[in-house]
């Protein structure tokens, strides 16, 4: 069965403390693994996508990389306006005809001034 | 801006009711799918329709259904509501010109089943 597991659940982090967010998975074959930022209460804002491993994408602050089995979001020097949940997600070849995407459960980042 | 509406923005609905969501997204974008997103959870696949047919389907049970127009809007139905049912509904659009397009996500409508 295709899954994806995030971690950690949450993580508080100071002003300017770097870190990481793992997204681990398990699919069938992978077409592209997604990276969304969700506000609370509003819908999932698309950050990025990679599609084979050793690929990585940045835009400010964050960075993604992708291996055979994991993601990771690096986030530089965060502000406390990063603070979100970050979503991870995937589609697998065993979708078919469609392209839906498969969740993890998040990771809920809080940065303090 | 993704380009994604959704109405209502909230609704609050008693079990056994029937509501309709609202979806609409901009011109080309001939793919949407319906997420639903419970407390504290990722977004789960209910189905997906392209050029207004059914293309896919997850574990959701048929009083679940749905809708596509020509002038990209949809329609997310469910019948018979029941307290599980409560939860922020997407919507999710793209061009499915690749087996990879980007999905962009609307706001949600939150329903609450009381």
């Amino acid at each position: 069965e295709d899954q994806v597991t995030q971690s950690p659940e949450a993580l508080r982090l100071q002003e300017g403390e770097s870190s990481s967010l793992n997204c681990s998975y398990t699919v069938s074959g992978l077409r592209g693994l997604f990276w969304y930022r969700q506000d609370p209460g509003k819908g999932p804002e698309f950050l990025f996508t990679l599609y084979s491993a050793g690929e990585e994408k940045e835009k400010e602050r964050l960075k993604a990389t992708l291996t055979k089995k994991e993601s990771f979001l690096h986030i530089t020097a965060p502000k406390p306006e990063d603070s979100a949940t970050y979503l991870c997600a995937v589609q697998a070849l065993s979708g078919g005809a469609t392209n839906k995407l498969i969740f993890g459960t998040g990771t809920l980042l809080a940065v303090q001034p | 801006e993704t380009g994604v509406t959704q109405s209502p923005t909230h609704l609050i609905k008693t079990r056994g009711q029937q509501v309709t969501l609202r979806c609409s997204s901009q011109s080309g974008h001939n793919t949407v799918s319906w997420y639903q997103q419970a407390l504290g959870q990722g977004p789960q696949f209910i189905f997906q329709y392209y050029r207004e047919e059914e293309n896919g389907r997850g574990n959701f049970p048929p009083r679940f259904s749905g809708l596509q127009f020509p002038n990209y809007s949809s329609e997310l139905n469910v019948n018979a509501l029941e307290l599980d049912d409560s939860a922020l509904y997407l919507c999710a659009t793209d061009t499915m010109t690749s087996s990879t397009d980007t999905q962009y996500f609307g706001p949600g409508t939150r329903l609450t089943v009381l």
